[in-house]
């Protein structure tokens, strides 16, 4: 089973400052790398598929990188509703296995 | 509009069974496989089973291989999970989940609460 491992944990973030978030594969899924977000009492909500191929409806503020092990998301210019939690997801190899999450809050 | 609607949470003693259902609509259902995913209260996601598109193939999470069963009825539209021997780590919300065809999860259902505990 494939790991995923996000950092950091919590992030605290001013709005309207940028966001890093970071995931890293024990093997290497190639592209197959997806984001959700999620709020709370929510369900999770797709961001980015492909490893940087925005879902619909995405802002373009969120921006995918990476390939391989390492993978980023960015978000830049934080709004008020982008304060939730993150999880990278791999689809390379099943079972398919989430990171932990990272949560971004406001500084 | 794609929508997925869970059923069937609650409160149930260790040890006992509970089945949840996915209705499904704004797509054609018997074209994609569909999947559960669970969260434990305050944790992370946590993948729980797949079923193909016409039911042939099914995987399982080991925590819950030999205990719970996919399945689905493209006739209707939906989609099922039978849970047995439930214990009290299997105590979370569970997610109806429809993955693009390549994959990824591209629509979820807002979830059902399942609570084992006596």
């Amino acid at each position: 089973e494939i790991v995923m491992t996000q950092s950091p944990a919590t992030l605290s973030v001013s709005p309207g400052e940028r966001a890093t978030l970071s995931c890293r594969a024990s093997q290497s899924v190639s592209s197959n790398l997806a984001w959700y977000q999620q709020k709370p009492g929510q369900a999770p909500r797709l961001l980015i598929y492909g490893a940087f191929t925005r879902a619909t409806g995405i802002p373009a503020r969120f921006t995918g990188s990476g390939s391989g092990t390492e993978f980023t998301l960015t978000v830049t210019s934080l709004q008020s509703e982008d304060f939730a939690v993150y999880y990278c997801q791999q689809y390379n190899n099943w079972p398919w296995t989430f990171g932990q999450g990272t949560k971004v809050e406001v500084k | 509009e794609v929508q997925l609607v869970e059923s069937g949470g609650g409160l149930v003693q260790p040890g006992g069974s509970l089945r949840l259902s996915c209705s499904a609509s704004g797509f054609t259902f018997n074209n994609y496989a569909m999947h559960w995913v669970r969260q434990a209260p305050g944790k992370g996601l946590e993948y729980v089973s797949t079923i193909s598109s016409y039911g042939g193939t099914t995987y399982y999470a080991d925590s819950v291989k030999g205990r719970f069963t996919i399945s689905r009825d493209n006739s209707k539209n939906t989609l099922y999970l039978q849970m047995s021997s439930l214990r009290a780590e299997d105590t979370a919300a569970y997610y109806c989940v429809k993955s693009d065809s390549s994959g990824w999860y591209d629509y979820w259902g807002q979830g059902t609460l399942v609570t084992v505990s006596s």
